[in-house]
């Protein structure tokens, strides 16, 4: 059974803190990606990774950065919170990188910045 | 610019009614188009996709998905709901804008009336 997993389900941190979100896949997949996702606005791409140490840029990338040092391991790292990072945090991989594959998504981390 | 519309935030039904949920994309190709599931508290899951062949397409749970080119739509149907349908639905369509990546639209809430 195919498994993404996210380090935290629920996360509480202060304003300036870096804040790192861990999200590890056991399916051998080269690509993986983090949204965030919001009320109204759907899933947003910040960014995503096609192979180790290989890193794009998605669509709100501001205030984030990511670091892929092994395959199974995607983080994503928010350098200094602030309070508009108050969002739910979503992992997903693919095997196949091509329009008809299937994403797999961990279960989320909610983070609240106060 | 390639983007997917849903324009129903919410919507009710009644437990054994039918269901059809709306999407709408714009992508100047062919598209590679996607529904997702997200019951409370978990990720995603794949219910189908569409990328060729048979405009009608199958997916779990019961669920089927009509694609019309001429009227740029991707809905989603079920004939009666199970009251463990209450989710929220996103469809997506996956592009090849700069390289690939998948755009979703702000979903659709489903309540199930017992």
């Amino acid at each position: 059974d195919v498994k993404v997993t996210q380090s935290s389900r629920y996360l509480v941190k202060r304003t300036g803190e870096k804040v790192f979100l861990e999200c590890v896949q056991d399916m051998d997949h080269e690509n993986m990606f983090w949204y965030r996702q919001d009320p109204g606005l759907g899933l947003r791409l910040i960014y995503f990774s096609y192979d180790v140490k290989m890193k794009e840029k998605g669509d709100i990338p501001e205030g984030y950065s990511v670091s892929r040092e092994k395959k199974e391991r995607f983080s994503l790292i928010l350098e200094s919170a602030s309070t508009n990072q108050t969002s739910m945090y979503l992992c997903a991989s693919i095997g196949v990188l091509g329009l008809a594959g299937e994403q797999y998504f961990g279960p989320g981390t909610r983070l609240t910045v106060t | 610019a390639q983007s997917v519309t849903q324009p129903d935030i919410h919507i009710t039904v009644s437990e054994g009614a039918s269901l059809e949920l709306r999407c709408n994309y714009s992508y100047g190709a062919t598209p590679y188009l996607f529904w997702y599931v997200q019951s409370p508290g978990q990720g995603l899951q794949l219910l189908l996709k569409y990328f060729s062949g048979d405009t009608l397409v199958q997916g779990i749970k019961g669920f089927e998905a009509e694609f019309k080119r001429s009227q740029s739509s991707f809905n989603l149907r079920k004939p009666s709901v199970h009251w463990s349908d209450a989710a929220e639905y996103f469809c997506a369509v996956g592009t090849t804008s700069g390289t690939y990546k998948y755009i979703f639209g702000t979903g659709t809430r489903l309540k199930v009336l017992a």
